[in-house]
């Protein structure tokens, strides 16, 4: 059971390029959330889903857009990245609203 | 929009000293998570309160929720190296699913 796994690890962007971080549950987990974590601020919510085919606005959404395809998949897209989204990202799931989160790994993303 | 906010930022305490972290929501919450994170690794669930006033224990570790369902704490007593990480509380609004951290309370532990 490999539970919630984020896909890539690290990465080093020039500002301006695009990419696409991976976040992908083997739990059938309705819910689905994306975070950056950032030194003396917490964890702040991006974006995240209630279902598939579902995506909502978190906290700091600007400058992110994701996709809810597939129930398992949540993904993250950056169009233009900017050194202020240098951050270490991560992806959390849940059955529903009031339960247990479960995290990914991380992504450390550092743009230049 | 809903805000929640944890203090303190960091707390240092020598091994065996006791240790509290608080946290505050702008709204009402439906329930209120409390995590785990410690150095180079990724958020691990400690626990949950749902009900008014509700106060639970993990061994060492207290978790007490607010009779307003807005604030909330975690006493750790007796702390020991293997405490040391970030805490974070984690408030759920009922109307919109969010799930909101605050910003953590980071522990260090001398032995």
């Amino acid at each position: 059971n490999a539970g919630v796994t984020q896909t890539p690890k690290f990465r080093v962007l020039k500002t301006g390029q695009s990419m696409t971080l991976l976040c992908a549950q083997d739990m059938n987990h309705e819910y689905m959330y994306w975070y950056r974590q950032d030194p003396g601020m917490g964890l702040r919510l991006i974006h995240y889903s209630v279902g598939e085919g579902t995506t909502a606005k978190g906290e700091v959404p600007d400058g992110y857009n994701v996709s809810r395809l597939k129930k398992q998949n949540f993904l993250l897209g950056l169009e233009s990245a900017a050194p202020s989204q240098t951050s270490v990202y991560f992806c959390a799931s849940n059955i529903q609203g009031s339960t247990e989160a479960f995290f990914g790994q991380g992504t450390r993303l550092t743009v230049v | 929009g809903q805000q929640v906010m944890q203090i303190p930022q960091y707390q240092h305490v020598q091994e065996g000293e006791d240790f509290t972290t608080y946290c505050n929501s702008s709204t009402t919450l439906s329930n209120i998570q409390w995590y785990k994170q410690r150095p180079g690794g990724h958020p691990v669930f400690l626990i949950q309160l749902v009900k008014s006033g509700e106060v639970k224990k993990q061994k060492r570790l207290t978790f007490q929720f607010g009779e307003a369902k807005k604030n909330s704490s975690l006493h750790i007593t007796a702390t020991q190296t293997t405490d040391v990480g970030t805490y974070f509380c984690a408030g759920r609004s009922s109307n919109t699913g969010k799930l909101i951290f605050g910003q953590g309370t980071t522990l260090q532990v001398k032995p």
